[in-house]
Formats: structure tokens, sequence, C-alpha cells
């Protein structure tokens, strides 16, 4: 059972450019969650989503950033005009259901993140 | 604001020995905490767990405590190994509907020397 992808694993862009990040979730997970950790920080919440439904984008900067997860296909991560303080891991995490109870088994599952380098 | 703290960045401890990371909460809406270890290179993967209810969760060599009164809960790792060398990150989220949301502090690097 393959965990969760995310692709590219490094991805580097100049200042204006675009980045897309994607996540493809573990397999029979309709949960997905991106988070970003900044040099010397921890991971930090951005949305929520589930297929077709931002449930949650609090998380997120108003602008140039945007997330989908399409009925078909990975969860993507767009963020347009990038600069340098964008640079960071960006992590994806997937998990069953909505989160109840204490079985580890509804807890998020992580990829293996996305470096972001803006030069 | 830094609603989960982990004040130590690093610790070092001697293989067989017990490793003792430790974490601090300021929220008290929190009811449910977990602890993540990360290789370099990877996603964080998820350790162990512990709801407010408990004040002691076990699995094998790594205990959880929980000390709700002083907000503050601590991972044990007994015996320590060198494949244990990684960084943890302690990790919250609160009940209700943004139960999905959570808190991490900044996380704590551990070396196991052999």
């Amino acid at each position: 059972n393959a965990g969760v992808m995310q692709n590219p694993r490094h991805l580097v862009r100049r200042r204006g450019q675009e980045a897309r990040l994607r996540c493809s979730p573990m397999k029979g997970h309709s949960h997905v969650y991106w988070y970003r950790q900044l040099p010397e920080e921890g991971l930090k919440f951005m949305v929520y989503l589930q297929k077709e439904n931002i449930i949650d984008e609090s998380g997120m900067p108003k602008e140039r950033f945007s997330a989908e997860f399409p009925k078909e296909g990975p969860s993507i991560l767009r963020i347009q005009q990038v600069v340098r303080g964008d640079s960071a891991a960006y992590f994806c995490a997937s998990s069953p259901r909505s989160l109840q109870g204490e079985s580890s088994y509804n807890e998020q599952f992580f990829g293996p993140g996305t470096r972001l380098t803006v030069l | 604001d830094q609603q989960v703290k982990q004040n130590s960045p690093s610790l070092s401890v001697q293989e067989g020995r017990i490793s003792i990371l430790n974490c601090d909460y300021t929220n008290s809406m929190f009811d449910y905490f977990l602890w993540y270890k990360k290789y370099p290179a990877e996603g964080p993967t998820f350790l162990i767990s512990i709801s407010s209810i408990k004040d002691k969760n076990e699995d094998g060599r790594f205990t959880v405590f929980l000390n709700k009164s002083a907000k503050h809960l601590s991972l044990h790792i007994v015996p320590s190994q060198p494949g244990d060398s990684a960084v943890y990150f302690c990790a919250a989220r609160g009940s209700g509907g943004s139960n999905y949301k959570l808190t991490f502090g900044k996380g704590t690097l551990l070396t196991v020397n052999p």
C-alpha cells in the first residue's frame, strides 16, 4: 500500500514564477491537508480539502495561494508569483476520514514533502 | 504566538539510556496530543498519541506522559537506539469542528550515540 506521494520533491523557481505542488493521498483516503514548514520552524496548517471541496483554508495566505482536490487526480497546491519568503518545505497529509477517537488509524499520514526554493 | 513549545532544540543520549523529550502547550482547548518522528528528507511519521483524559500511553519502547494541570507532556524512549536519531515533533489538536488542525512545536533533534 503506497504512502502519500508528493511531487516534485524539489522545485526551484525564480521570483514571479508559478509553483505547482502535487499530492496523491494514500489509497482509500479522501481527506487531504497541506502544511508548510519554514526554516527552523514547526509545520503550520494551511488548508484542508475533501474531494472537490475546500473545508478550511484559514491557514493559507489570502493572495497568490490556492488549493484544489479534484474528483480525479492529485491535490494541487498552487503558488502564483512566488517570492523568496515562499521558500519552505510543503507537506501534504491524508487521512481516511475526519479524525475521531484515538485510533492511530485515524491519524494524518504525511508525504515526504516538496522543498521549494525561490531564487 | 507559539501554542506548542519544545524548548530543547536538541538532545544527545547514549545508546541504551533513556531519552526524554519535553513539550509544553498554552491552549487549554487542546485535548489530543501526538508525537511525530522525522528523518531528513522524509515526512513526519506518526509515533504515539494521548488523549487528555489519560495521563499515560505506552507503545513498546515509547511512552507519552501528560500532565494536564501543568500543560506539559513528555515522550520517553527506553532503551534508546541509534535508529531513533531524528527530529521529534510534538503536536496537538482540539475537539470540535476543527479537530483536524494539528499545531506543531518546532521540534527536538535527538541524537543517540552508539
